[in-house]
């Protein structure tokens, strides 16, 4: 499983409240990746992460945050959560091997109410 | 903008059947990879394929990449139950993001 936990692994929270999802890995990969997860679109990317305090965009963003302060953990947080963030969320990591193979945790299934 | 499509979006076949899962991608890709996934789990990695022609094999399940078409296959030999999940395929532009297909749900019965 590469070492990946998420938490917490179910959240039912209210609209407008801010929420923060925790990626923690243990193999000291550089590459953290954050994703959500519809019905219809497939796995997006929202952000990721390739160093310490080093983040980048993915393609759907918006209204999401992340910060990266130590090698292990890569989080992730909604400012003010809507109904259109429920989704299923998925961290990921890249291993340092020719395959550039990533790795996904066990996700964290978030209901905005 | 690099886009993946896969098709068919869903796929129900009988047991010891065979078929193919399609992968198209718009832009050139390094890479291609090949992913499972179990209702309520987390995605598996099956297969990354690297260049021009490449082929893997894994039991029942065999990918093959055409670089020139921007095509990669998924392709299940007599099916069984127990292949009977949601697959995707990704691609990748450079190596820092992959963009994920919207996955071929596909479930074998007897």
């Amino acid at each position: 499983d590469a070492g990946i936990t998420q938490s917490p692994r179910h959240k039912v929270t209210e609209t407008g409240t801010p929420v923060t999802l925790r990626c923690h890995q243990t193999e000291n990969h550089r590459y953290m990746y954050w994703y959500r997860q519809d019905p219809g679109h497939g796995l997006r990317l929202i952000h990721y992460s390739y160093g310490v305090k080093d983040t980048d965009k993915g393609e759907v963003s918006d209204g999401y945050s992340v910060s990266r302060s130590k090698t292990e953990d890569f989080l992730l947080t909604l400012e003010s959560a809507t109904s259109s963030q429920t989704s299923v969320y998925f961290c990921a990591i890249r291993e340092n091997r020719a395959l550039d193979e990533q790795y996904f945790g066990p996700g964290t299934r978030l209901t905005v109410t | 903008e690099l886009k993946v499509e896969q098709n068919p979006l869903f796929l129900s076949m009988q047991e010891g059947k065979n078929y193919t899962i399609y992968c198209n991608y718009s832009t050139t890709s390094d890479r291609l990879y090949w992913y499972r996934q179990d209702p309520g789990k987390s995605l598996e990695s099956l297969f990354v394929l690297l260049s021009n022609g490449a082929v893997k094999q894994e039991g029942r399940l065999m990918a093959s990449l055409d670089t020139k078409a921007r095509l990669s296959t998924l392709h299940i030999t007599a099916a069984v139950h127990d292949l009977s999940a949601t697959y995707f395929c990704a691609a990748t532009h450079n190596t820092d993001k992959l963009i994920f297909g919207t996955g071929t749900r596909l479930q074998v019965f007897p």
